[in-house]
C-alpha cells in the first residue's frame, strides 16, 4: 500500500516567520501535486512538480520533489495570514494518493 | 468556464437513510472522483468515473456506490446512513486521467443525526 505522510500535522506560527511542511513516502511517485484548502471550500492546486530535484517557485512558496522522487517539501517564506490554510500533497502513480494534510495558522 | 458543482451543500439525514449526491464536472473533463473528507481520516477517496465506467475504486464498503452519465455528470449514493459518514463529500474533476490536476467543487457537508 502507498503511503505519502506530511508533516507537521499542525503549525501555528506568527505572520512574518519562515516554515517547512513535508510530504514523505517509501514510494517512488510519477509526480507530486501541492493543493491548499480554505475552510468551506474544496482543495486548490498550487503546483506540480514531475522532475526529480525539481524546485518550483510561486511567490514566497518554494516546493521541491526529492532527488528519488519519494519526498517533497513547500518553503513558505515570510508568512502572511492569507498562507492560513489546509495544505495537501497528492502523489502520482495510476492513482492520485493523498498525504493527511498540515493545517497552517498564521497569526497576524 | 465553470468550475465543478456539486448539489445539495448541505444535508442532514438520520440514521437508516439513504442519500444521493450529485455533481458536474467541468465542461470538456471526463473523469470525475469522490472523496470523503473527515478531520479525523483526512481526504479519502472513493471512486473515480470514467466515459461512464468506474475505473478506481477506495476502500469503503458497498453501501457506497456512484455513477457517471453520458455528459459526464456524476451521483453518489450512500445507503443506510450510519453517524459515522457524516463528513464533507469532495467531487473533482480532471480531463482525462485520475492523476491529472484535480479540480475540486465545494463539497457537500452531509451530517447523520
Amino acid at each position: 500500500t502507498q503511503l505519502l505522510e506530511q508533516s507537521p500535522q499542525f503549525l501555528s506560527i506568527q505572520e512574518g516567520e519562515n516554515l517547512t511542511v513535508y510530504c514523505n513516502s517509501s514510494s517512488v511517485f510519477s509526480s507530486l501535486q501541492w493543493y491548499r484548502q480554505e475552510p468551506g471550500e474544496g482543495p486548490v492546486l498550487l503546483v506540480t512538480v514531475v522532475t526529480g530535484g525539481e524546485v518550483k517557485k510561486l511567490k514566497r512558496l518554494t516546493f521541491q520533489f526529492g532527488d528519488a522522487r519519494k519526498d517533497s517539501s513547500l518553503h513558505i517564506t515570510a508568512a502572511q495570514p492569507g498562507d492560513t490554510g489546509l495544505y495537501l500533497c497528492a502523489g502520482g502513480h495510476y492513482q492520485l494518493i493523498w498525504g493527511a494534510g498540515t493545517k497552517l495558522i498564521i497569526k497576524p | 468556464k465553470a468550475g465543478v458543482t456539486q448539489t445539495p451543500r448541505y444535508l442532514i439525514k438520520t440514521r437508516g437513510q439513504q442519500v444521493t449526491l450529485s455533481c458536474s464536472p467541468i465542461s470538456g473533463h471526463r473523469s470525475v472522483s469522490w472523496y470523503q473528507q473527515t478531520p479525523g481520516q483526512g481526504l479519502q477517496f472513493l471512486f473515480e468515473y470514467f466515459s461512464e465506467t468506474q475505473r478506481n475504486k477506495g476502500n469503503f464498503p458497498g453501501r457506497f456506490s456512484g455513477r457517471q452519465f453520458s455528459n459526464s455528470r456524476s451521483e453518489m449514493n450512500v445507503s443506510t446512513l450510519e453517524l459515522g459518514d457524516s463528513a464533507l463529500y469532495l467531487c473533482a474533476s480532471s480531463l482525462v486521467q485520475a492523476t491529472d490536476t484535480q479540480y475540486f467543487g465545494p463539497g457537500t457537508r452531509l451530517t447523520v443525526l
